[in-house]
């Protein structure tokens, strides 16, 4: 039950540049709450990729870029590489009447033309 | 190095119970909180359960409450998922993942361990 929307897909050749959006919510990305994005290569565990809405852990190259703006957020790859095609996927907290919970996105996958 | 490694996963009926065990080293272990999240095959990523550094605070997805326990052994440096009744929905492979801060409320996910299968099926 997702609850962060993503574009199902995103292309580009290589060296271009991609946007990925996050959208969420009034209880989530909009109350304030920090957005992470993760990449799943094929195969593997999903990895940290942001932290902190723009955030990149040590190894992650500066080509990845993250953003938040009112209950949206995005991910930014520049100079895309043929090894940046993967799943992506954001992340963040959500307070709700319902109850405390995590919610990730929908998923994004990423195709280097 | 920080590593997780799940294992426990395997082929159930649906109605019977599994136990999930992941291992952890490479960090202190009884500083973070600890959480499970799921990923049916195809599909994508579901939180499952979070426990806080002293298991105080415990959190679960509202498709598993009252289904499934989680819990961890500070001494042993192990994070277990108890699952019971289990349903072919459950069917996904779970990764266990260390969160960001001692409590277990607004963490980001790193690592994550590789991942065990859960199969329900007759």
């Amino acid at each position: 039950q997702s609850v962060l929307t993503q574009p199902p897909s995103v292309s580009g050749a290589p060296g271009q540049r991609v946007t990925i959006s996050c959208t969420g919510s009034s209880s989530n990305i909009g109350a304030g709450y920090d957005v992470q994005w993760y990449q799943q290569l094929p195969g593997t565990a999903p990895k940290l990729l942001i932290f902190g809405n723009r955030n990149r852990p040590s190894g992650v190259p500066d080509r990845f870029s993250g953003s938040k703006s009112g209950t949206s957020a995005s991910l930014a790859i520049t100079g895309l590489q043929a090894e940046d095609e993967a799943d992506y996927y954001c992340q963040s907290y959500d307070n709700s009447l319902s109850g405390s919970r995590y919610v990730f996105g929908t998923g994004t996958k990423v195709t280097v033309l | 190095e920080v590593q997780l490694v799940e294992s426990g996963g395997g082929l159930v009926q649906p109605g019977r119970s599994l136990r999930l065990s992941c291992a952890a080293s490479g960090f202190t272990f009884d500083d973070y909180a600890m959480h499970w999240v799921r990923q049916a095959p195809g599909k994508g990523l579901q939180w499952v359960s979070g426990i806080s550094w002293n298991s105080d605070s415990i959190a679960y997805a509202d498709s598993v409450r009252g289904r499934f326990t989680i819990s961890r052994d500070n001494a042993k440096n192990s994070l277990y998922l108890q699952m019971s009744n289990l349903r072919a929905e459950d069917t996904a492979f779970y990764y266990c993942a260390k969160g960001s801060a001692s409590v277990e409320s607004d963490n980001w996910f790193d690592p994550w361990g590789q991942g065990t299968l859960v199969t329900v099926s007759s």
